[in-house]
């Protein structure tokens, strides 16, 4: 199967401070997705971004397929933006595979 | 938005037990799919579902468990004889092509 990992495992911010996570796969996709899971364990859809850049507000991400990465950057991190960020692939209408996460502490 | 909606949120049972754990999808999706999540881990996928048929499963997704579309609706999860390890966080998804998955907010299972 499709191997997913992320980068770093934990990042500890201050508030206001700028972060890029990345997500590498083993092997093309063509479905990508970035999660945010919340301290109540949702999974909160980010980004669906097989190829391209896409921007919503603080947060935004590019995936260059050809590389086989993805990056999410957020700006001006505030401390809602706490808790472990997912990056999942899959190709066609198949299952997602999941990275590891990476954990995110935004400190006052 | 329409969204995909899960229940029960949270699920306490003894080992050994049945449960059902109930999804609907969004209406007009048709691949529909269970996660697990165990507490700390990363998600796992269990099964894929499409034409009222398991399309993909994994090795995780062994005799105990099973997934049925009853109706037009509803997309269920059982587990017939509960084990310590289920317990997890179990995950619908569901979609309408080859795009965005959506997830549900998911049912939290203790097995005691």
């Amino acid at each position: 199967g499709i191997q997913v990992e992320q980068s770093p495992p934990d990042l500890i911010l201050q508030e206001g401070a700028n972060s890029t996570l990345r997500c590498n796969f083993s092997d093309s996709v063509n479905n990508l997705q970035w999660f945010h899971q919340n301290p109540w364990g949702q999974l909160i859809n980010l980004f669906y971004i097989p190829s391209g850049t896409k921007q919503n507000g603080r947060l935004s991400a590019t995936t260059v397929a050809t590389e086989r990465y993805s990056l999410l950057y957020i700006s001006s991190s505030q401390t809602t933006d706490s808790g472990v960020y997912f990056c999942a692939v899959g190709q066609g209408w198949g299952k997602f595979q999941f990275g590891a996460g990476t954990q995110v502490v935004v400190t006052p | 938005e329409p969204e995909v909606t899960q229940t029960p949120s949270h699920q306490v049972t003894q080992m050994g037990q049945e449960v059902i754990l109930r999804c609907v999808p969004i209406s007009n999706h048709l691949y529909f799919y269970w996660y697990r999540q165990i507490l700390g881990q990363k998600v796992e996928f269990l099964v894929s579902f499409y034409n009222n048929e398991i399309s993909e499963k994994s090795e995780i997704f062994d005799d105990q468990f099973s997934v049925e579309r009853p109706d037009g609706s509803n997309f269920t999860l059982k587990i017939r004889s509960t084990k310590l390890e289920d317990s997890a966080m179990y995950f619908c998804a569901s979609k309408a092509s080859s795009e965005t998955q959506y997830f549900g907010p998911g049912t939290r299972l203790l097995v005691l």
